[in-house]
């Protein structure tokens, strides 16, 4: 069974430009989760996806972030425009319906420059 | 501020035994876990303890937890260079199943011949 995969693996953007990262959960996984490590510090939960429904999006960081779930498969997550703080890796996990264990991504290293 | 805290790094010779501590401040914690990451890789759940607990044990991975002290901390008995990675401590409140987790920063643990 393929794990959690995750596209790009690093992107290197311009301040002001716009890139979108991809998820791919493990298939039958209902839920989907965002999270971020900035460099060497904490990595922050972002938001969580009950299939294409936000169950909790209360660590987005600001409106530059649209993240969506279309279909309750895979997700995308935009920033649009990003900013050199927007800089670090970007990790999806997944869980089956009944909760348990997050199945991590390798991540999409972000840098903006 | 950080609801969980590491340190940052580690240095320990191959064979030797590793001691990784954490500390946490939600006391409604119920479930906490030890997460590796090596390069290039996403987080791998190594093991994970209930609040209830006070010692679990699996192959050369010790988890104790003082739950007064909220201190958690991983001991990896024989360490080899494998176990070079970054390890991260992590918690998730038992009311929520499938909510987020909160991480620490992660400690870096360098293994050396």
């Amino acid at each position: 069974e393929a794990g959690v995969t995750q596209f790009p693996s690093h992107s290197v953007i311009e301040k002001g430009q716009t890139v979108t990262l991809r998820c791919d959960p493990i298939s039958g996984h209902d839920n989907l989760y965002w999270y971020r490590r900035v460099m060497g510090k904490e990595i922050k939960f972002l938001l969580h996806f009950v299939k294409e429904s936000k169950q909790d999006e209360s660590g987005m960081p600001n409106n530059r972030f649209l993240a969506e779930r279309t279909g309750g498969t895979y997700s995308t997550l935009k920033v649009q425009p990003a900013e050199l703080e927007d800089s670090g890796v970007y990790f999806c996990a997944s869980t089956g319906t009944g909760g348990g264990e997050q199945y991590f991504g390798p991540g999409t290293r972000l840098t903006v420059t | 501020g950080e609801d969980v805290e590491q340190s940052l790094f580690l240095s320990v010779r191959e064979g030797d035994s590793s001691v990784i501590n954490c500390t946490y401040t939600d006391s409604s914690s119920t479930y906490l876990y030890w997460y590796k990451q090596e390069p290039g890789a996403g987080l791998q759940l190594l093991t994970y303890i209930f609040s209830n607990m006070d010692m679990k044990q699996d192959q050369r991975l010790t988890v104790l937890l003082n739950k007064k002290d909220k201190h958690l901390s991983l001991r990896i008995a024989d360490t080899q260079t494998g176990d070079s990675a970054i390890y991260f401590c992590a918690e998730k409140d038992n009311m929520d199943s499938w909510g987020k987790l909160q991480f620490g920063a992660g400690t870096q643990v360098v293994v050396t011949p």
